[in-house]
């Protein structure tokens, strides 16, 4: 089975600064996704950001990017340029490789507050 | 384009009452659908998925159970809430060519 770690419960960030949020993985898969998601206070479930296993390159989209070490099994967010609407809890999930039933495995989230 | 919908946005319910929670979806076919509990201070824990009409798979031992009548619809039931039954229930899909979940807005069950 796998398990997602993420071994921060809250950070916070001053406004326009970067921060890292942490997550590791424990998986005998050799090709999955890696996902991270944010929950604003609204509760809505949204995705940040993706990462194939297979991908040595490390995701962008925008001010979020990943640094994935897949040996490590370790794949942090990265936020630049920190702003007041990125307050929410961010989620690291897993997906085996494969069809799109797979369900998600989900970290125990980190609560981000920026400050301004 | 797709979405999903969920109802209702809360519940207060008293234990040992029944539950019933709705999860839709439209604008695609032949979705998978998920439904993910989120209690207080936890991440996301799987409770069910489908990936057919009448096909569950059940996740975690519990008092819940869940239905897919409807190609697009999925229902999570209880004859009988427990306390420990409080919580944010997501629902999600996906399809077979995406590697990646679509949630709903949620339901906020409480029970006292």
């Amino acid at each position: 089975a796998q398990t997602v770690t993420q071994s921060q419960p809250e950070m916070s960030v001053q406004e326009a600064e970067t921060v890292t949020l942490s997550c590791t993985y424990d998986t005998s898969e050799s090709n999955y996704y890696l996902f991270w998601y944010k929950q604003p206070p609204s509760r809505q479930m949204i995705l940040v950001i993706r990462q194939e296993a297979y991908k040595q390159q490390n995701a962008t989209e925008n001010r979020f990017s990943v640094n994935f070490q897949k040996a490590a099994k370790s794949f942090s967010l990265k936020i630049s340029d920190s702003q007041l609407g990125d307050t929410a809890m961010y989620f690291c999930a897993f997906m085996k490789w494969g069809s799109g039933n797979t369900p998600l495995v989900f970290g125990k989230g980190t609560r981000l507050s920026v400050i301004a | 384009s797709q979405t999903i919908h969920q109802w209702p946005a809360t519940l207060v319910q008293p234990v040992g009452s029944p539950l019933s929670l709705e999860c839709t979806v439209e604008g695609t076919s032949n979705p998978n659908l998920y439904w993910y509990r989120q209690a207080a201070g936890r991440g996301l824990q799987l409770l069910f998925y489908s990936v057919g009409i009448g096909q569950i798979s059940s996740e975690v031992p519990q008092n819940l159970s869940a239905s897919r009548p409807q190609d697009r619809q999925f229902i999570l039931s209880s004859k009988k809430l427990l306390l420990s039954d409080s919580g944010f229930y997501l629902c999600a899909w996906s399809l077979e060519t995406y590697n990646e979940q679509f949630f709903g807005p949620g339901t906020r069950l409480t029970v006292l």
